[in-house]
């Protein structure tokens, strides 16, 4: 089965904060992603990353950054924490790049930014 | 825009009886839909996927029809159990991309 392991389930933070939100998958897969999910919108793709160093902009990538030094680990960073990214936070990985390749979540980070 | 949309945020069934639920789309490069689940406190699971070339999915209780021409597709559940209470998710993508699009999600409640 595959994992994919979010380093905090729960996280406050104060505004203007660095933050950092760390996922490990133990698959091998290429692929990576980070979304937000917030109530009546659903989740909406923040970065994603096909290989190492490599990473593309989703739909909502202002106010992020991220970082995937190794295959397995892929980060996502708010540069300065605002409230407006109080947010459930999940990464997921993926085989292929390719749409048909089912996603696999971690259990998710909430973050809260005060 | 919300090219992937649920505009059904809840819905409540007795136990046994049939779940439906419904999701519409609008970019017509889509050619891969998937349904996910997430309980509380999880991250979504992968439920069902069906591609633009069939019209239905089955596997075991979870049924997708795809409707092209309307571009809706719709989760079927029979019979609900208790068990599958949830928040459901609809996707799409197109097969050649790499990024998945989700609905705003609808919580089903199977009553027992």
């Amino acid at each position: 089965d595959v994992k994919v392991t979010q380093s905090s389930r729960y996280l406050v933070k104060r505004t203007g904060e660095k933050v950092f939100l760390e996922c490990v998958q133990d698959m091998d897969h290429e692929n990576m992603f980070w979304y937000r999910q917030d109530p009546g919108l659903g989740l909406r793709l923040i970065y994603f990353s096909y290989d190492v160093k490599m990473k593309e902009k989703g739909d909502i990538p202002e106010g992020y950054s991220v970082s995937r030094e190794k295959k397995e680990r892929f980060s996502l960073i708010l540069e300065s924490a605002s409230t407006n990214q109080t947010s459930m936070y999940l990464c997921a990985s993926s085989l292929w790049g390719r749409g048909d390749s089912p996603l696999h979540f971690g259990n998710g980070t909430r973050l809260t930014v005060t | 825009d919300q090219q992937v949309k649920q505009n059904s945020p809840s819905l409540s069934v007795q136990e046994g009886r049939i779940s439906i639920l419904n999701c519409d789309y609008t970019n017509s490069m889509f050619d891969y839909f998937l349904w996910y689940k997430k309980y509380p406190a999880e991250g979504p699971t992968f439920l069902i996927s069906i591609s633009s070339i069939k019209d239905k999915n089955e596997d075991g209780r979870f049924t997708v029809f795809l409707n092209k021409s309307a571009k809706h597709l719709s989760l079927h559940i029979v019979p609900s159990q208790p068990g599958d209470s949830a928040v459901y998710f609809c996707a799409a993508s197109e097969t050649s991309g790499s990024r998945l699009t989700f609905g705003e999600g609808t919580q089903l409640t199977v009553n027992p």
